[in-house]
């Protein structure tokens, strides 16, 4: 079953401090991994777009890695801000649908 | 440039009344898509349309939701009637293509009494 699966489910973390996500996926065969931020009542905003042969990217303080032969992602943020606080969702493209498959998200909570 | 912009933002319907939601891609994207997002949840297809194609519905429930995007452009999502358990936000989104990045509106927030 193509799954898509993120750890932790929570996170709690000064401002300043770096932090890693964790997304692990079943998903295959995939053409795509994205990570996107959703803010509170708003809707999700694509913070990176790595293919399979892609093991990293970076979009200013958001750093995601790729291994597509573990089928592992993370996304570290590095000195984290307040406005750093949100769900980030990791989703999969499959490779033959095109379907997006999502994660239920980390959490992440940045206090002073 | 517009993103993908939805209407309205919040709706309060009681049990058993007809809704429905309305949503604008941005200009010259050929994929939309209709999620269901509950409280704490990723988001869930409904339903993707390739132009005015519905390409993958299997997770619409067909008995009391619908859709149309009428000339491959805007697209409304509806439900009649409306049950409890339909209480979430309906995120519509849009991408040029079926595997390119997809933009998402900020939603429509149901609550059913």
């Amino acid at each position: 079953k193509n799954q898509v699966e993120q750890s932790p489910q929570s996170l709690i973390i000064l401002e300043g401090k770096n932090c890693t996500l964790q997304c692990n996926y079943t998903v295959s065969p995939f053409s795509n991994l994205r990570w996107y931020k959703q803010d509170t009542g708003r809707g999700p905003v694509s913070l990176t777009i790595m293919t399979f042969s892609e093991n990293t990217k970076s979009n200013g303080r958001y750093t995601a890695t790729l291994d597509a032969d573990t089928k592992q992602s993370s996304l570290h943020i590095t000195a984290s801000q307040l406005s750093d606080s949100a769900s980030y969702i990791c989703v999969v493209s499959h490779y033959n649908t095109d379907k997006l498959i999502f994660g239920t998200g980390t959490r992440l909570q940045v206090f002073p | 440039e517009a993103g993908v912009v939805q209407s309205p933002r919040y709706k309060i319907i009681e049990k058993k009344q007809p809704v429905a939601f309305w949503c604008n891609p941005i200009s010259g994207h050929n994929t939309l898509y209709w999620y269901l997002q509950n409280l704490g949840q990723g988001p869930e297809l409904l339903i993707r349309y390739e132009n005015e194609e519905a390409v993958d519905d299997s997770q619409l429930p067909k008995d009391r939701f619908s859709a149309e995007r009428l000339k491959g452009v805007d697209s409304t999502l509806k439900i009649q009637p409306a049950e409890l358990g339909d209480s979430a936000v309906y995120l519509c989104a849009s991408s040029l293509e079926g595997d390119t990045e997809a933009f998402f509106g900020q939603g429509t927030r149901l609550t059913v009494v």
